[in-house]
C-alpha cells in the first residue's frame, strides 16, 4: 500500500507557542488529505479535509484559525497549531487519499504526531 | 455522522476466528464498507474493504449481506497481535467509535 510519513512524531512544547505537524505522501499523489485529532480511549475526531490547491474545508467546531493547515502540493499538507494551550494536547493523525480509481476512498494513514502543551 | 454501528468490545482466544460486525443500515448504494484497525498509539492500517461481494485478502475476510445493511469483518485465526480497535466505515473519513478486539492467551 501507499506510505504516508508525519513529522515530527512527537513534540513537547511551551503554552503559547506554535507548533508545525508535516504530513507526506511518498509514493503517491494525494489530492485530498485528512486532519484527525484523537484524545485517549476515544475514536478518530475529523478535524479538516484539505484539497490541493485550495483553502481547507474545516468541520463544525474547530476553529480554522487556530487549526492552520496547508495543502500547496500533491505530496505535503501542514497542520499548525497556532498558540497552543494545555488542551490542544493530543495525537493527530493525517491521511491521504489519490485522485480516483477503484480505490478512490482509500485513506493511507500516517502514524501520528504526540502533541504535549506544557 | 458515522452512519455505523459496532459493539463496543469483544473478546477473542487465540487461534479462534474473531467475527467483528457492523451495522451499516443507511448505506447508499455507491458507498464501500471499509475496515481498518488501529494499535495503540499508532496511526490506523488498513484491512479490507468491499461494496456488495465478499471479499477476503491475506488479512481477513468481509462478509457483506446481500442487502448491504450490514457486514462481518472475520480474522480467520486471531492472533495477541490482532488485538486493536477495529473501524468500519462507510462515509469516507468518517471514524465511528469502533469495536475493541482482545485476543486472549
Amino acid at each position: 500500500g501507499a506510505v504516508v510519513s508525519q513529522h515530527p512524531s512527537r513534540v513537547i512544547c511551551k503554552s503559547g507557542t506554535s507548533v508545525k505537524i508535516e504530513c507526506r505522501s511518498l509514493d503517491f499523489q494525494a489530492t485530498t488529505m485528512f486532519w484527525y485529532r484523537q484524545f485517549p480511549k476515544q475514536s478518530l475526531m475529523l478535524m479538516a479535509t484539505s484539497n490541493e490547491g485550495s483553502k481547507a474545508t474545516y468541520e463544525q467546531g474547530v476553529e480554522k484559525d487556530k487549526f492552520l493547515i496547508n495543502h500547496a502540493s500533491l505530496t505535503l499538507s501542514t497542520l499548525t497549531v497556532t498558540s497552543a494551550h494545555p488542551e490542544d494536547s493530543s495525537f493527530y493523525i493525517c491521511s491521504a487519499r489519490g485522485a480516483s480509481g477503484r480505490n478512490y476512498n482509500e485513506q493511507f494513514f500516517g502514524p501520528g504526531t504526540r502533541l504535549t502543551v506544557l | 455522522d458515522a452512519k455505523t454501528t459496532q459493539p463496543p468490545s469483544m473478546d477473542c482466544a487465540e487461534g479462534r476466528a474473531a467475527n467483528l460486525p457492523c451495522n451499516h443500515s443507511t448505506i447508499s448504494g455507491n458507498e464501500y464498507v471499509y475496515w481498518y484497525r488501529q494499535i495503540h498509539s499508532q496511526g490506523p492500517q488498513y484491512i479490507i474493504h468491499g461494496l456488495k461481494n465478499n471479499e477476503t485478502n491475506e488479512m481477513a475476510s468481509l462478509i457483506i449481506t446481500e442487502d448491504r445493511k450490514s457486514s462481518t469483518l472475520i480474522l480467520p485465526h486471531a492472533t495477541l497481535r490482532d488485538t486493536a480497535v477495529y473501524y468500519c466505515i462507510v462515509r469516507v473519513a468518517r471514524f465511528g467509535p469502533g469495536t475493541r478486539l482482545s485476543v486472549l492467551p
